[in-house]
């Protein structure tokens, strides 16, 4: 049972949007800034969005994130097939003292 | 060029012992947080432990509190996880990743990972 909860999965034809969520708590989330990872097929996990909103460089602008009190989304639209992969999101947990991830979303294009 | 490589993955037997090694380049080592994450067969991301620049502060999972153990070299730029009294469920791959100034940000650098199996 992950900290954070993460739909198992999201689908969508190409070239439109999906949103992906990450439910945690004031502990977590609401206190510390949020990542976002993907990662795809056999390949270990790429940071995509950092402290809440910004994208580290290389990172094209069809990926965003956001934030509003426990919970975080991350936006992808225009979806390619090269976007099918796992996303996670992460975040510190004060009250555990330790990094804490989401149980990941599988991103499938249909 | 940023560089983390993990090795020290292997075979091992439930009860067993390990030491994982993290070599970093590319960046000044000594000035970030590195966090050990690890992902079993065909599940999530799991944090496993973290050790702030100078080796003061130091963070593990309940799950490995008192079987594994984080250390940092930073003179050879190496991070290290000693792993003891090993079960199946410590079966996964073992990624060391780069964190920020702080052991609170995000992983912005993760290395490409090692396998470790823990089995009879």
């Amino acid at each position: 049972q992950s900290v954070l909860t993460q739909p198992p999965s999201v689908s969508a034809a190409p070239g439109q949007k999906v949103t992906i969520s990450c439910s945690g708590s004031n502990s977590n989330i609401a206190k510390n800034f949020v990542s976002w990872y993907q990662q795809l097929p056999g390949t270990a996990p790429k940071l995509l969005i950092y402290k809440d909103n910004e994208r580290p460089s290389g990172i094209p602008d069809r990926f965003s994130g956001s934030k509003s009190g426990t919970s975080a989304t991350l936006g992808i639209t225009g979806l390619q097939t090269g976007d099918e992969a796992d996303y996670y999101c992460g975040t510190w947990d004060n009250s555990l003292s330790a990094g804490v991830f989401g149980g990941g979303t599988q991103v499938t294009v249909l | 060029e940023m560089q983390l490589v993990e090795s020290g993955g292997g075979l091992v037997q439930p009860g067993g012992s390990l030491r994982l090694s993290c070599s970093a380049s590319g960046f000044t080592f000594n000035n970030y947080c590195i966090h050990w994450v690890r992902q079993a067969p065909g599940k999530g991301l799991e944090s496993v432990s973290a050790i702030n620049t100078i080796g003061t502060n130091i963070y593990y999972a309940d799950s490995v509190k008192g079987r594994f153990t984080i250390s940092r070299d930073n003179s050879k730029n190496m991070l290290y996880l000693q792993m003891s009294s090993l079960s199946v469920e410590d079966t996964a791959v073992y990624y060391c990743a780069k964190g920020g100034p702080y052991c609170n940000r995000g992983l912005d650098y993760w290395g490409q990972g090692t396998l470790v199996t823990v089995s009879s």
